[in-house]
């Protein structure tokens, strides 16, 4: 079983559109969760971290589950913009805090 | 303030050829990656180091070496290259602690035929 799951998508949809997604991770021990952006042929940048109170940024919401190993991103109002793989990733503690990556999310926005 | 910055940006190898992948950061960060990305397989980390002297290897580190002789530096050496190693490499700095972002630099990609 992978570390952390995501569903690769792609996800299509029109401008203006609520869309959200899901990853799951294994490890019980991780302490620190984040969503980062990679768009095509570029290097993946940090969108927001992920707390267990669910924060906001903007269009964006991200949420944590804890209990049941789960995070989510809420995108409102999608803007072609925001066509771009959204990785979910997550912190493991131990000697290196490893960073562990999901395959990511593609997601397409259409006029 | 460069950020990260990487390397050539491409490069294309013969089987068997050797070659270092640069890295640099200014911002100081102790804690320094390699990854590389795959189609289907996400980031994968090669090696990392948590300071100048210190490294160690990460889930993929079979036939690339790394070396961290200074904070700023940490390249990336390809002994003998093969073409299970044609992928996107990327190079990334954060300060240790939970919670702060990496910094990625812009990619190399790799062709080995």
């Amino acid at each position: 079983r992978k570390e952390v799951e995501q569903d690769p998508g792609p996800f299509n949809v029109p401008e203006g559109a609520t869309v959200a997604f899901n990853c799951t991770y294994s490890n019980s021990a991780s302490q620190s969760f984040f969503w980062y952006r990679q768009d095509c042929r570029k290097e993946p940048k940090l969108l927001m971290s992920v707390y267990s109170s669910g924060n906001e940024d903007g269009r964006f919401t991200a949420q944590l589950n804890r209990a049941s190993q789960y995070i989510s991103l809420l995108i409102r109002d999608s803007k072609l913009s925001d066509s771009a793989t959204y990785l979910c990733v997550v912190n493991i503690v131990g000697g290196f805090q490893k960073l562990v990556f999901g395959t990511g999310t593609r997601l397409l926005v259409s006029p | 303030n460069a950020g990260v910055t990487q390397t050539p940006k491409f490069q294309v190898l013969k089987t068997g050829q050797s070659m270092t992948l640069q890295c640099a950061q200014d911002m100081n960060h102790e804690y320094m990656s390699w990854y590389r990305q795959d189609p289907g397989m996400g980031l994968r980390l090669i090696h990392y180091s948590v300071g100048a002297g210190i490294t160690d290897q990460g889930e993929v580190p079979n036939g690339y070496n790394v070396s961290r002789s200074t904070t700023e530096d940490f390249p990336l050496r390809l002994l003998s290259a093969a073409p299970s190693q044609t992928s996107v490499y990327f190079c990334a700095s954060r300060p240790p602690g939970l919670d702060y972002e990496q910094y990625f630099g812009p990619g190399t990609r790799l062709t080995v035929t």
